[in-house]
């Protein structure tokens, strides 16, 4: 079984104090792993996948496979990053098809 | 382009009433479809997924059910609304034969039983 961890429900920092979204997963085989992220009155989009390598609007997550971890970080938070977080793992297109787990969120609050 | 239509946006109904969700995909041809159910403190639980017309896999045991008409409509369904269906659905689509993982969600629905 496939399982994700988001420890926090709530991370509020400073603007400009660096973020750290912690997630950690569960999975016997070799996962894909995505951070979502959730604006306020707007629709679950994807914010960055592991395989892409990418950092976007500053964001950057390292898959850890050893501790079985993906945190989201950025150097320095800014106030329209304040949204909800979920990560989320894949096992790929076996048995049905891309279906991804979620974690139950975190609220990031940057506050002024 | 893509696109996702989710419908109604808001619904409340009463206890042991029926429901039917509504989700249309334009602009692609035979995506994965899901539901999905938003709970506050409790994330987002996968309800069913479809890879085509007519199948449709079930993850949790629960009151509600799915189907797929049509290749692109995904519907959430219950004869017998209970309490404990109250909550906000999403629908979401993703590319069949691509291994992106992304998925693109519907706007939501959330439905109060009274």
């Amino acid at each position: 079984a496939q399982r994700v961890t988001q420890p926090e429900k709530l991370l509020s920092v400073f603007k400009g104090a660096p973020v750290e979204l912690k997630c950690n997963y569960s999975y016997s085989g070799s996962p894909e792993l995505f951070w979502y992220v959730q604006y306020s009155r707007q629709r679950l989009q994807l914010l960055l996948r592991h395989i892409s390598r990418e950092s976007i609007k500053g964001f950057t997550a390292d898959l850890n496979k050893g501790e079985t971890s993906f945190h989201l970080k950025k150097p320095f938070a800014q106030e329209e990053d304040s949204a909800m977080y979920y990560c989320a793992l894949s096992g790929g297109l076996t048995g049905g098809g891309n279906k991804l787990t979620f974690g139950t969120g975190t609220q990031l609050k940057v506050e002024l | 382009s893509q696109t996702i239509h989710q419908w109604p946006a808001t619904l409340v109904q009463p206890v042991g009433s029926p429901l039917s969700l509504e989700c249309t995909v334009e602009g692609t041809s035979n995506p994965n479809l899901y539901w999905y159910r938003q709970a506050a403190g409790r994330g987002l639980q996968l309800l069913f997924y479809s890879v085509g017309i007519g199948q449709i896999s079930s993850e949790v045991p629960q009151n509600l059910s799915a189907s797929r008409p049509q290749d692109r409509q995904f519907i959430l369904s219950s004869k017998k609304l209970l309490l404990s269906d109250s909550g906000f659905y999403l629908c979401a689509w993703t590319f069949r034969d691509r291994v992106t993982g992304e998925l693109f969600f519907g706007e939501g629905s959330r439905l109060t039983v009274l």
